[in-house]
């Protein structure tokens, strides 16, 4: 098993859709997790952080399993601007345990 | 605001230079990361460093090494610069505290 899986997509929706993604992870020992998105040839910008059960901000609600081990993304009202690769990050304390998923890319059609 | 800044967007070296590449970072973390991305592999932790003069080898350290004399800056060097070291060069920083990591703009590496 991968230590990051996440759909790589891509999720193609309209404008102003709900969409969400998930992303599983293998080692029970992540303690925080984060959300980066990256738009095509930029660097990855971090969205969210999460260290509980979940975290909103704004249209972006991200959740946490940890009994499933995966972590969500929820985007509400989407638009054109949130067409981006969405890349999930489980961290232990250890940053060289720091594993980046492939990412998920996400196409907001007008 | 956060900013982290590498030394070049684009650079083309020839097969045996050695070359390097600067990070900066303005926001006193204490951590400070080198990545390369290549399509279909994601990003990949080259090396990292917790603190001045510390650093710790990463997934693909092998044909790299680091410095970091101060706390701001982390270099990358290419020792011996090889065709398979064509990649983008993505350096961040994290604090302690927060982990969440900031990246600079990224440094596209053509070695031909």
């Amino acid at each position: 098993r991968k230590e990051v899986e996440q759909d790589p997509g891509p999720f193609n929706v309209p404008e102003g859709a709900t969409v969400a993604f998930n992303c599983t992870y293998s080692n029970s020992a992540s303690q925080s997790f984060f959300w980066y998105r990256q738009d095509c040839r930029k660097e990855p910008k971090l969205l969210m952080s999460v260290y509980s059960s979940g975290n909103e901000d704004g249209r972006f609600t991200a959740q946490l399993n940890r009994a499933s081990q995966y972590i969500s993304l929820l985007i509400r009202d989407s638009k054109l601007s949130d067409s981006a690769t969405y890349l999930c990050v489980p961290s232990c304390s250890s940053a060289s345990k720091i594993i980046f998923g492939s990412g998920t890319r996400l196409s907001i059609r007008p | 605001d956060v900013k982290v800044t590498q030394s070049s967007r684009y650079l083309v070296k020839r097969t045996g230079e050695k070359v390097f590449l600067e990070c900066v970072q303005d926001m006193d973390h204490e951590n400070m990361f080198w990545y390369r991305q290549d399509p279909g592999l994601g990003l990949r932790l080259i090396y990292f460093s917790y603190d001045v003069k510390m650093k710790e080898k990463g997934d693909i350290p092998e044909g790299y090494s680091v410095s970091r004399e101060k706390k701001e800056r982390f270099s990358l060097i290419l020792e011996s610069a090889s065709t398979n070291q064509t990649s983008m060069y993505l350096c961040a920083s994290s604090s302690l505290l927060e982990r969440g990591q900031y990246f600079g703009p990224g440094t596209r590496l053509t070695v031909t």
